[in-house]
This record gives structure tokens, sequence and C-alpha cells, in this order.
């Protein structure tokens, strides 16, 4: 059974720091890998998706990448911003079967100016 | 605007009551799915479907039930069986492999 793990659970940071938010999964079998923000008592807002064939992919200050074969995804923040606060998910997609998701449990960021 | 609804936001039930949880999606999208969210567990798939009139359940579906008869709604129905129903709700719908959210119910038992 898959499972995801996201290190780490909370992290505090300065303003403008650049920080990176780690994902690991233990099979590597995966279609895909998606990034989602979720805002306290909100729904999640997807950032990034990754296909398994690709190694990156970026929109604005974010970068998110993926090594399949060791099963592991970062998302790098860049020049960090209060607004940036929230709960940070990843989720992964199996090659075979529904496209039921397996979540990790986040990382609860706080920027603070 | 394109998107996906929940209703309602806020929802209380009295212990041995059923409700029932609206979602309903403007997308076209042919699969919908129903997560629960606890604090410190992430979200837990309840029930998925990938067409109308057909679901399959999800790792934690015992206590809950669905429906789909149309493309655009997927209710999700909280029964008295459920023993800790007090969570946040999502509900999502998806295509091309990628997953859309809507806003959540958090439900709280009295």
């Amino acid at each position: 059974k898959q499972e995801v793990t996201q290190i780490p659970a909370a992290l505090s940071v300065p303003e403008g720091e650049n920080l990176v938010l780690n994902c690991s999964f233990t099979d590597s079998a995966i279609y895909n890998l998606q990034w989602f923000r979720q805002d306290p008592g909100k729904g999640l807002t997807s950032l990034l998706l990754i296909q398994s064939s690709q190694r990156e992919q970026t929109s604005g200050r974010l970068n998110a990448s993926l090594d399949k074969s060791s099963g592991r995804s970062t998302l790098y923040i860049a020049a960090s911003q209060p607004g940036d606060s929230a709960t940070y998910l990843c989720a992964v997609k199996p090659e075979s079967g529904y496209s039921t998701l397996t979540f990790g449990k986040g990382t609860m960021l706080l920027v603070s100016p | 605007d394109g998107g996906i609804t929940q209703s309602p936001k806020y929802l209380f039930r009295k212990e041995g009551q059923n409700v029932t949880l609206s979602c309903e999606q403007n997308l076209n999208h042919d699969a919908m799915y129903w997560y629960r969210q606890d604090p410190g567990q992430g979200l837990r798939l309840i029930y998925y479907s990938q067409i109308v009139n057909d679901f399959q359940k999800g790792d934690i579906a015992e206590g809950y039930s669905v429906s789909r008869e149309k493309k655009e709604s997927f209710p999700l129905t909280v029964t008295s069986a459920q023993k800790n129903p007090t969570a946040f709700y999502l509900c999502a719908s998806s295509i091309a492999g990628s997953q859309y959210f809507g806003p959540g119910t958090r439900l709280t038992v009295l």
C-alpha cells in the first residue's frame, strides 16, 4: 500500500527565505504527483502537477521536482512571503487503477514578517 | 464561473441523525470524490465515482453513503452508523489526472 510522508510537519521561517518542503512515497509506480496548498478551514488549491515522465515543474516562485526512482519530490519556494503561510500537501496518483490519490499529512508553513 | 461548490459550510448534527452534504460541479468532470480530513491525519478517501450511477468505496466508507444520479452532483450522507463524524469534509472532481477541490463542509456532532 502506498504511503506518502512529508517532512517537516511544521516549518517557521522569516520573510524572504528560500525554503524546501519534502515529500517521499514508498511505491514508485506513480502516474503523477500533485502539490496542493490549503489555507485554514478552506479547500485545497492545486499548485503544481508533475507527470511521472517529468523531472520538474515551475510556477512563479514555486518549483517542484520529482525523482520517481527514489520516491521523492521537493517543493521549493523562493523568497517566501507571509502570504505563503499555509499547509502544503503532496499527493500521488498510481499508475494503475482508478484516479484515487494518496495524500501526505502536510507541512504547515508559517512565514513571519 | 466554473468550479465545485459544497453546502453547507458548517453543519451541526445531533447524535442519531443522518445528514447530507451537498457537492456540485460545473466543470463537466466525470470523476468525483469525497474525502474526510481530521487534524494530523491528512485526507482519507470515503467514496468515489468514475461515472454517473456508479460509485466505489474508499478507505473509510463505513457509516457513509453516496449517490450519483447526475454528472454534476455527488451528495454524501453521513448516517447514524458513523460513530465519529465530526470532521472536515472535502469534495473533489478530476480530469486528466488532476484533482480540483471544493471549499469543504465542517460537520460537528453535538
